[in-house]
């Protein structure tokens, strides 16, 4: 069965410290995978994501990710970290079982809660 | 959040009613998603809609039901039907490509008296 694994429900940083999200998945196939951010009371907000090519994947506010495909891990990373980052931050694989039109369909985590603290 | 909009922000229902969830988008997507989200349990798939006029059942679309009569609209009602109704309700479109990521809606919160 596909899935997304999220294995810390919450992550404590320092303010200036590097931070890391971590993030593993099970699918057939080249994976399709996003990383999104939601703060309270908001929908989600696109980060990044991996298709294909540079397994270091560059997106919004200085997050980054990298795509280990022996590991089957997409672990999210950002060098410094601000108090502004903290929110709960949704990692997710595409459906590649095209079932009943489900081509694009996403397959979430269960999130991870980031909390930084100056 | 921008291009996609959900109304209202908040609701309250008491038992027995069906509410309807409205969620427009102006970005031209052809896809549609809604997902429930509850504390602890992530983004779980309610319905989606590919094109106008079709959708299709997600996870768990029990008391739910939805139309797609038009491209830019895919509202949710909520029927008295579904047990457990109390949630944050999220709305996305993807544009026509596959592999794209979604774009989401600032979401709805429902809570039943």
């Amino acid at each position: 069965a596909q899935s997304v694994a999220q294995p810390e429900d919450q992550v404590n940083v320092a303010e200036g410290n590097p931070l890391t999200v971590k993030c593993t998945y099970s699918v057939s196939g080249n994976p399709y995978l996003f990383w999104y951010v939601q703060y309270p009371n908001r929908g989600l907000q696109f980060l990044l994501k991996y298709i294909t090519g540079d397994n270091l994947v560059k997106g919004s506010y200085g997050f980054e990710a990298e795509f280990n495909k022996s590991q089957t891990s997409f672990h999210l990373k950002k060098p410094s970290a601000l108090v502004s980052d903290s929110a709960l931050y949704f990692c997710a694989v595409r459906d590649m079982y095209n079932r009943e039109g489900s081509q694009g369909n996403l397959i979430f985590g269960k999130g991870t809660k980031l909390s930084v603290k100056p | 959040d921008g291009g996609i909009t959900q109304s209202p922000k908040y609701l309250f229902r008491k038992e027995g009613q069906n509410v309807t969830l409205s969620c427009e988008q102006n970005l031209n997507h052809d896809a549609m998603y809604w997902y429930r989200q509850d504390p602890g349990q992530g983004l779980r798939l309610i319905y989606y809609s590919q094109i106008v006029n079709d959708f299709q059942k997600g996870d768990i679309a029990e008391g739910y039901s939805v139309s797609r009569e038009k491209k830019e609209s895919f509202p949710l009602t909520v029927t008295s039907a579904q047990k457990n109704p109390t949630a944050f309700y999220l709305c996305a479109s993807r544009p026509g490509p596959q592999g794209g990521e979604q774009f989401f809606g600032p979401g709805t919160r429902l809570t039943v008296l």
